[in-house]
């Protein structure tokens, strides 16, 4: 079955951009995603990808996919405090109606 | 503009107590999910509904049971609550056809002593 990786903590500085990383096992076509949740919050979408896409790009998230290594990333540019979160990666596959499959989260704290 | 509402947010059981897990969403989706979220362990899938009438298990579907009780509603039941049920749960829903992202619910943090 699916599988999604994600590195657990990462630590920046505020002002700093901030990469987080993920990879996934699943072999079709997907789509991949990024939430964001807050302390004591649901989950917020940030950004998807379709993995026929290289990048792309919403204000100051930057997502890339390299589609032969299965790695997925997230770059926050200038980050705020406000960004102090857990990030989740998830993927599904193209069928429309099958779940999101998450990874474990990476909680990002900034440093002011 | 509601999305995907839980309730409640929060709740606290005895052991074997009984409790139904409640979500609606207003989009008019097709499917809808249930996700139980612990320290560590990420999101895990309970069970889901790709279209009213149908479920289907996930990854951790002991010690549950679900009902999609109409295309708007998928509520989440616990039969016998144990500590281990103890988490933070999540309802999502998504479109099917078309629309790719999920919404989700502001979870419920139910803890069982």
């Amino acid at each position: 079955g699916e599988d999604v990786e994600q590195s657990l903590f990462l630590s920046v500085r505020e002002g700093d951009s901030s990469v987080i990383n993920c990879t996934y096992t699943d072999s079709s076509s997907t789509y991949l995603y990024w939430y964001k949740q807050e302390p004591g919050a649901g989950l917020q979408l940030l950004t998807y990808i379709f993995s026929n896409m290289d990048m792309k790009q919403d204000q100051r998230l930057t997502v890339l996919l390299n589609k032969k290594d299965k790695h997925l990333s997230l770059r926050i540019a200038d980050t705020q405090t406000g960004d102090s979160a857990i990030y989740f990666c998830a993927e599904t596959p193209l069928e429309r109606n099958t779940p999101l499959v998450f990874g474990k989260g990476t909680r990002l704290s900034v440093i002011a | 503009n509601a999305g995907v509402t839980q309730t409640p947010k929060f709740q606290v059981l005895k052991t074997g107590q009984s409790m139904t897990l409640q979500c609606a969403q207003d989009m008019n989706h097709n499917s809808m999910y249930w996700y139980r979220q612990d320290p560590g362990m990420g999101l895990r899938l309970i069970y889901y509904s790709a279209s009213e009438g149908t479920t289907d298990k996930g990854e951790v579907p002991n010690g549950y049971n679900v009902s999609r009780l109409n295309k708007r509603e998928f509520s989440l039941r616990l039969e016998s609550a144990a500590p281990s049920q103890t988490s933070v749960y999540f309802c999502a829903s998504r479109a099917g056809t078309g629309e790719v992202r999920a919404f989700f619910g502001q979870g419920t943090r139910l803890t069982v002593v």
